[in-house]
């Protein structure tokens, strides 16, 4: 039973564009949300979060946004780099602190 | 400032036999967690510690896992004995309080390989 959902295995975008991933949740309780960005051979890093009482964050080419009715966020990067070519999870926080993570969309930006 | 740190990162084991891996979090952070991340999949919460103790270990299969953390720092995780599906990459991170607005920082990982 997946509570968080990332339907979209790839996305390839060329460079300069905007690049959208998406992400949905089943339960209704979460209230924080992140995006991690993964390298090969590394571990998951933090690069943007959104609270639940927030529609939008903003962090320089990233911006989060929340949809809680649809139960869906999603992540923008514009204008995209090749060096942001990774593998993005979305996750959510459960009341003990640790997360819930997606399958993770594989980003691969072109030059 | 130094960040987690975990070894080893490669393991390759046969089926039946035991393994561990040990983790070393952020200094300061009293939340430790391990994740285990299948290929294709998402990281999967196996334990969370604060402190010493332990504050969720629901998914942890007890009947062949186990971890550790003595004196709040450093930490083990144990599989004893290995299966097939036991093949993962085992991440370790930390935080400094476990709180829902706390950052987690993750490890590099240990890939584990199990023949």
């Amino acid at each position: 039973d997946q509570q968080v959902k990332q339907n979209s295995p790839s996305l390839s975008v060329q460079e300069g564009r905007i690049s959208i991933l998406n992400c949905d949740y089943t339960n209704s309780m979460f209230d924080y949300f992140l995006w991690y960005k993964k390298y090969p051979a590394e571990g998951p890093t933090f690069l943007i979060s959104i609270s639940s009482i927030k529609d939008k964050n903003e962090d320089g080419r990233f911006t989060v946004f929340l949809n809680k009715s649809a139960k869906h966020l999603s992540l923008h990067i514009v204008p995209s780099q090749p060096g942001d070519s990774a593998v993005y999870f979305c996750a959510a926080r459960r009341s003990q602190g640790n997360l819930i993570f997606g399958k993770g969309t594989k980003l691969s930006v072109k030059p | 400032e130094a960040g987690v740190a975990q070894s080893p990162r490669y393991k390759i084991i046969e089926k039946r036999q035991s393994v561990a891996f040990w983790c070393n979090p952020i200094s300061g952070h009293a939340t430790l967690y391990w994740y285990q991340q299948i290929l294709g999949q998402g990281p999967k919460l196996l334990i969370q510690f604060q402190n010493n103790g332990v504050v969720d270990d629901s998914q942890l299969p007890k009947d062949r896992f186990s971890a550790e953390r003595l004196k709040g720092v450093d930490s083990t995780l144990k599989i004893q004995p290995a299966k097939l599906e036991d093949s993962a990459v085992y991440l370790c991170a930390s935080s400094l309080v476990g709180v829902r607005t706390d950052t987690q920082y993750f490890g590099p990982g240990t890939r584990l390989t199990v023949l």
